[in-house]
């Protein structure tokens, strides 16, 4: 495929329980991103990848969030006993690089929207 | 820290008129600005972009023009589309996008 994809589109979930969420970039693209878009509250950055460097976790809201991204293509992140002001749409996006400090243009997947009951 | 301003709306017009979305911007250095869009039930679209100051970025008709001296990225398009209809977000590059809060344009026949 030629887009970055994410899965699965909708997660249902009840307080308390964990859930993963994935990304599979763009191929070749060496830069990846977290967002979470929430009700009133517009994208929110939560983490970055970039090549074999050391993530950028300072967007993650609490250490019940963390991501890992495996062999640098593919991402999860997880939420750990997850909490109604968790419910969003999580977006992750990836570009080509970072280029000294600044970012290239970054292509968004179609997003997971979590729902915790 | 880095970040975007922009009209937060909602924007309602008629089919053909004129748009014009404000988005301001404060920054160090010298960062590339961006427009994404969002139509209803999809994700994030790249509208269009610009790298440096008086550069004009332009797709399917919407324009904007980096404003190094106003600090603004103002998107505009001469006629607008029921098509049209989505949420635009002006947003800055650094490490991570800085995205403004987003502005819903319903364009009505």
């Amino acid at each position: 495929g030629a887009g970055v994809s994410q899965s699965p589109s909708n997660k249902v979930t009840e307080k308390g329980k964990d859930v993963e969420l994935r990304c599979d970039p763009i191929s070749g693209h060496t830069a990846l991103y977290w967002y979470r878009q929430s009700l009133g509250q517009g994208l929110e950055f939560l983490i970055y990848f970039q090549g074999n460097s050391a993530p950028d976790k300072s967007g993650l809201p609490s250490d019940r969030f963390s991501a890992e991204r495996t062999g640098g293509s593919v991402s999860t992140l997880t939420i750990q006993r997850t909490q109604q002001e968790d419910s969003a749409v999580y977006l992750c996006a990836s570009s080509l690089a970072i280029l000294a400090g600044d970012t290239d243009t970054q292509y968004f997947g179609p997003g997971t929207r979590l729902t915790v009951l | 820290g880095d970040s975007v301003t922009q009209m937060e709306g909602p924007v309602t017009l008629s089919e053909e008129a004129f748009l014009t979305i404000n988005c301001t911007y404060t920054a160090t250095g010298y960062p590339s600005l961006f427009w994404y869009v969002q139509y209803p039930g999809e994700g994030l679209q790249l509208l269009l972009k610009a790298t440096k100051a008086d550069d004009k970025g332009s797709n399917k008709g919407f324009e904007a023009t980096y404003r190094k001296e106003t600090t603004s990225f103002h998107l505009e398009k001469g006629s607008v589309q029921v098509s049209d209809s989505a949420v635009y977000f002006c947003a800055l590059s650094g490490p991570h996008m800085r995205f403004g809060a987003g502005t819903r344009l319903t364009v009505k026949p």
